[in-house]
């Protein structure tokens, strides 16, 4: 009865490298959200979608790409890692009403470290 | 956009004791304000909220309190345990053009509970 996954749950990889997360809710929501956790527990918001379409699309760099192909699913690939792209990466989504209903449930992350 | 102060960035208590967290928002058009517990090694998880319209909102040892005047929102939690050790996050929504949906997070406050 998993709501909101993502895999992998961990991820170590090497500079320069491309990866991609997945993630995938169960909950029949129509938004979904990534958010990059640093080292000092500050959760910040990189993109949202709602129904598949872009609707916050923060200052990230243009390596990381978000991809929704259904509405309970939202990948994120990135592209020539870096170090300080070392973070824990968490999956939201948040049901209908306006774009970005208000409750939001978090998957579990995904710790990426970059060595 | 909006901006979330939150205080103490951490709070030690002794089991049986209160813990109280406040945060501050800047903007007025904030309307829902959700607090989150994140324990070690998982993604945040939705505890209490409160929305523009409401004084204040209790559930069993949990209540939260607003004050849209001063724009101050506090969480507190009463007869602590051990198990209520965790991270907590306050957060508020803000509902204005391209940030429809978008919840701004304060940094975090990491309570502790001695047995």
């Amino acid at each position: 009865d998993t709501a909101v996954s993502q895999t992998p749950k961990y991820l170590v990889t090497q500079m320069g490298n491309d990866k991609s997360i997945k993630c995938e809710q169960n909950l029949g929501h129509d938004t979904m959200y990534w958010y990059k956790q640093d080292s000092k527990k500050f959760l910040k918001i990189m993109f949202s979608y709602n129904n598949k379409e872009l609707i916050i699309n923060e200052t990230v760099p243009n390596r990381f790409s978000p991809k929704s192909p259904d509405k309970a699913h939202l990948n994120l690939h990135i592209n020539s890692l870096e170090l300080g792209d070392s973070a824990v990466y968490f999956c939201a989504s948040s049901p209908p009403g306006l774009p970005g209903g208000d409750t939001q449930y978090f998957g579990p992350g995904t710790r990426l470290t970059v060595l | 956009g909006e901006n979330v102060e939150q205080h103490p960035s951490t709070l030690s208590v002794q089991e049986g004791d209160s813990a109280v967290i406040k945060c501050t928002y800047s903007d007025s058009a904030s309307n829902y304000f959700p607090w989150y517990k994140q324990e070690l090694g998982k993604g945040p998880q939705l505890i209490i909220d409160i929305r523009s319209n409401v004084g204040e909102k209790k559930d069993q040892r949990i209540a939260v309190t607003l004050n849209k005047t001063a724009k101050h929102f506090s969480l507190h939690i009463t007869e602590t345990q051990p198990e209520d050790s965790a991270v907590y996050f306050c957060a508020a929504k803000y509902d204005r053009g391209s940030t429809l949906g978008r919840l701004y997070f304060g940094r975090g406050t990491q309570l502790t509970v001695w047995p």
